[in-house]
């Protein structure tokens, strides 16, 4: 049973326009909330986050929006550009994203490819 | 290069053998963090060691094992192989084992099983 789900594999954008990934939770347990980007050939790596007690986080041109009581997170990235290309992963953790635990949850991934 | 060190990059073994992945964490970094990515699959978690000791137990397979050195580098042993275990492996490392501080992923190694 997926906790995790990003339910869009890809995502196609032009170039300098808005992009907007999702992801859907299923653990009302999870307190914090993650975004990975992943090249080919390289480990995923730390884009933005956001904790269960705010329902937006922004840095630079990536923000995250929280919708708790729907269970849903998105990802918008604006304005979107060509290296923005890559696969994002949704993640979600219990007690601080890592806490005492440590485990991430993640989702399938979402493959961005932002066209010139 | 994230400071996180994986070895090797790729793997190519039979079935019914036993490999080893080795991975070298951010340095100050004290856990470690295996995780497997199949084809068209998400990362899985299968277990995190923090500073030598076994912290957190996911999907791990009895076929599976790992361990974390003095030195604080991490071991995922993989035995019996199947066709099945062909995926990505990825180790991650942060400094705090509680409150959030970042995983730090290493570029994985790509193991498949023929």
């Amino acid at each position: 049973d997926q906790q995790v789900k990003q339910n869009s594999p890809s995502l196609s954008v032009q170039e300098g326009r808005i992009s907007i990934l999702n992801c859907d939770y299923t653990n009302s347990m999870f307190d914090y909330f993650l975004w990975y980007k992943k090249y080919p050939a390289e480990g995923p790596t730390f884009l933005i986050s956001i904790s269960s007690i705010k329902d937006k986080n922004e840095d630079g041109r990536f923000t995250v929006f929280l919708n708790k009581s729907a269970k849903h997170l998105s990802l918008h990235i604006v304005p979107s550009q060509p290296g923005d290309s890559a696969v994002y992963f949704c993640a979600a953790s219990v007690n601080g994203a890592g806490g005492s635990q440590g485990n991430l949850i993640f989702g399938k991934g979402t493959k961005l490819s932002v066209k010139p | 290069d994230s400071g996180v060190t994986q070895t090797p990059k790729h793997l190519i073994t039979a079935t019914g053998q036993r490999v080893t992945l080795r991975c070298s964490p951010r340095s100050g970094d004290l856990s470690v963090y295996w995780y497997q990515q199949s084809l068209d699959q998400g990362l899985q978690f299968l277990i995190q060691y923090y500073n030598g000791e076994e912290r957190a137990k996911g999907n791990i397979l009895e076929r599976f094992s790992a361990q974390q050195f003095p030195d604080l580098h991490s071991e995922l042993n993989l035995s019996s192989l199947e066709l099945g275990d062909s995926a990505l492996y990825f180790c991650a490392s942060s400094p705090h084992l509680e409150g959030f501080a970042g995983y730090t992923f290493g570029s994985g190694t790509r193991l498949t099983v023929v």
